[in-house]
């Protein structure tokens, strides 16, 4: 069984530029989440996605960020336009439902390190 | 809001020596699930806990979720330099929220 699929796997930008990551979860699993990782720390919470609804984003700065997950399958997180301070790992992970009792453990992709110039 | 913190930072082991990591959030959680990244990789699941008091073995990893359901802790018993890497807890509060902790490094010096 293929794991959590991300890409790119690493992308260098200039500030004010955009930029886009994709994920393609562990097929049916239901719920896919967006990760930001800096160095040393645990990941954060971007956004939740239950299918193609995004259920939780609270913690997604919307000025500048935006997902989709359009057929509740893959997904996209756009940041536009990219500051200095975005440089992050940002982690896609997936899982069978957020509410199942037991296997609702998270499968992380490989991530995507963004380094912004 | 709701914070999850971990004790320690980081911890040096001597290989054979026990190692504990302390998860601690400011809520009651609904379960509370457990991850190792070991560096340059990803988080890889390692446990989820739901229920007051649980607590649960796997080889020589014990996890022991608090029968208030806000704290955690992992045991590793004679630690191995695979072990290394760190740990990190991730809790699932009542509001569906999903929060980890900054984590555990864990070093082990052969």
């Amino acid at each position: 069984e293929a794991g959590v699929v991300q890409s790119p796997r690493y992308k260098i930008i200039e500030k004010k530029q955009p930029v886009a990551f994709w994920c393609n979860p562990i097929s049916g699993h239901n719920t896919l989440y967006w990760y930001l990782q800096n160095l040393g720390q645990g990941p954060e919470l971007l956004i939740r996605y239950e299918n193609e609804e995004a259920v939780d984003d609270s913690q997604l700065p919307k000025d500048r960020f935006s997902a989709e997950r359009l057929k509740g399958v893959d997904s996209t997180l756009k940041i536009q336009p990219a500051e200095l301070g975005d440089s992050a790992v940002y982690l896609c992970a997936s899982s069978l439902g957020l509410y199942r009792a037991t296997n609702n453990e998270q499968f992380f992709g490989p991530g995507t390190r963004l380094t912004v110039l | 809001g709701q914070q999850v913190m971990q004790i320690p930072q980081y911890q040096h082991v001597q290989e054979g020596e026990d190692f504990t990591t302390y998860c601690n959030s400011s809520t009651t959680l609904s379960n509370i699930q457990w991850y190792k990244q070991r560096p340059g990789g990803h988080p890889v699941f390692l446990i989820q806990l739901v229920k007051s008091g649980e607590v649960k073995k796997q080889k020589r990893l014990t996890f022991q979720f608090g029968e208030a359901k806000k704290n955690s802790s992992l045991h590793i018993t004679a630690t191995q330099t695979t072990d290394v890497g760190t740990y990190f807890c991730a809790g699932l509060s009542s509001y569906d929220k999903v929060i980890f902790g900054p984590g555990t490094s864990l070093s082990v010096i052969p």
